[in-house]
């Protein structure tokens, strides 16, 4: 069956630094990945939107890579700050119908 | 801004009751979607709605039905709540191009207690 991972419940990094976060994918070739941040007890934001044919996208702090040799996203949070700790999720589409999400990275950025 | 709203932050219902959980977005985005999140679980899927009167099931349907009589306009019911069904509720909106899903818009979702 179509799994999407993120294979890090967790990350701690000081502030200031580069925090990159991983998302896989198997059984299937998705066209798209997309990231999400959710802050506690709230509903997930959408951050950016990577398509298979893109190597990379950036936004402000924000870059997204996707690797479909590796079958993979990277997602990178440079100058880090402890505003940007939160819940980061991955997702992509299954068979063209709703998207699954992983199950998340929560990253801590400590000052 | 895209605005996905919620009936309800927080809820409180006695097993056997029906709920319902309303969620309303701005944006004429033809799909809605409705998840609840668990903590070790992640984001599971009960339903989806591509149109009006449309309805897929999602990953975890059971004891869950929705209604669609309105574009903007979702709806998740439980029929009958029981102490599983304890659990954040969230609803999300997106577009539909070429057959694809795009970004989701979410609710800011309602944390449901059954006792």
């Amino acid at each position: 069956s179509q799994k999407i991972e993120q294979n890090s419940e967790a990350l701690n990094i000081q502030e200031g630094k580069t925090a990159t976060l991983t998302c896989n994918y198997t059984n299937y070739s998705p066209a798209y990945l997309q990231w999400y941040r959710q802050d506690p007890g709230r509903g997930p934001v959408f951050l950016l939107l990577i398509r298979e044919n893109e190597k990379e996208k950036r936004k402000e702090r924000l870059k997204v890579t996707f690797d479909t040799t590796l079958k993979q996203s990277l997602f990178h949070i440079t100058a880090s700050q402890p505003a940007d700790s939160a819940t980061y999720l991955c997702a992509s589409h299954q068979a063209g119908t709703a998207l699954i999400f992983g199950k998340g990275t929560t990253l801590s950025v400590s000052s | 801004d895209v605005k996905v709203t919620q009936s309800s932050r927080y809820l409180v219902k006695r097993t056997g009751e029906k709920v319902f959980l309303e969620c309303v977005q701005d944006m004429d985005h033809e799909n809605m979607f409705w998840y609840r999140q668990d903590p070790g679980l992640g984001l599971r899927l009960i339903y989806f709605s591509y149109d009006v009167k449309m309805k897929e099931k999602g990953d975890i349907p059971e004891g869950y039905s929705v209604s669609r009589e309105k574009k903007e306009r979702f709806s998740l019911i439980l029929e009958s709540a029981s102490t599983n069904q304890t659990s954040m509720y969230l609803c999300a909106s997106s577009f539909l191009r070429q057959g694809l899903n795009y970004e989701q818009y979410f609710g800011p979702g309602t944390r449901l207690t059954v006792t």
